[in-house]
């Protein structure tokens, strides 16, 4: 089962331009987690938010999280191509990790 | 940060046979890890977490006699794919954490599996 759900799926930016993804989740949760994935690799973990913080800066990262409207949002600043990924907003519920189905940032140069 | 390999990176197995996974914690001791399955353009679905020593705990819908865990080692756990169909075709990626820490896991590189 699917923990979280992204919104947009889809997300297409200018390089420079910011990029915010949004993530809605329907348990409760000890954490959320946002992960990023190359086509065809495996994950890089980018940042873990508790569930009683609610905004977290990692370089050009910021995390938000709501746990009242269970959302959370990953923000990064001056997008860069490099950057073109998917990202997955994870619950961690205990020991497991839950994903939601991801978005797909394509940053164009 | 903690490094987990898997191997084979790529595998190509005709239907009815049986393939093997392996995911091993190169620099820690990894008392739990996850395998997850994961469908092109799709999010990554758990499909179990084994304990070192332990059976492993199967999600719900994932046929634990079809995808056999074995957690050995507190550096090795392997997945089993028995009598391989192409629907079985797909990446498949695991995860280990280690003593004491419970919400970091650390993800394998993932294996693509392609069952003809």
């Amino acid at each position: 089962s699917q923990q979280g759900e992204e919104d947009p799926q889809a997300l297409s930016i200018q390089e420079g331009e910011n990029a915010t993804m949004n993530c809605s989740y329907k348990t409760s949760i000890n954490n959320l987690q946002w992960y990023r994935q190359n086509s065809g690799r495996g994950l890089v973990h980018l940042i873990l938010i508790r569930s009683n913080e609610r905004e977290k800066h990692s370089g050009r990262l910021r995390v938000t999280l709501d746990t009242s409207k269970k959302s959370s949002s990953l923000l990064i600043t001056a997008s860069r191509a490099a950057d073109t990924a998917s990202y997955f907003c994870a619950g961690g519920v205990y020991d497991k990790v839950i994903f939601g189905p991801g978005t797909s940032l394509s940053v164009i140069p | 940060g903690a490094v987990v390999s898997q191997h084979p990176s790529r595998v190509i197995c005709k239907s009815g046979t049986s393939v093997k996974i392996e995911c091993r914690s190169l620099d820690f001791q990894a008392t739990t890890m996850f395998w997850y399955r994961q469908f092109p353009k799709k999010s990554l679905m758990l499909m179990a977490t084994s304990n070192e020593g332990s059976k492993a705990t199967y999600e719900q819908g994932v046929e634990k006699d079809k995808f056999l865990i074995n957690h050995a080692s507190l550096t090795l756990s392997t997945l089993t794919v028995t009598s391989a169909h192409p629907e079985d075709s797909s990446f498949y990626i695991c995860s280990a954490r280690g003593q004491g820490v419970v919400y970091e896991q650390y993800f394998g590189p993932g294996t693509r599996l392609t069952v003809t």
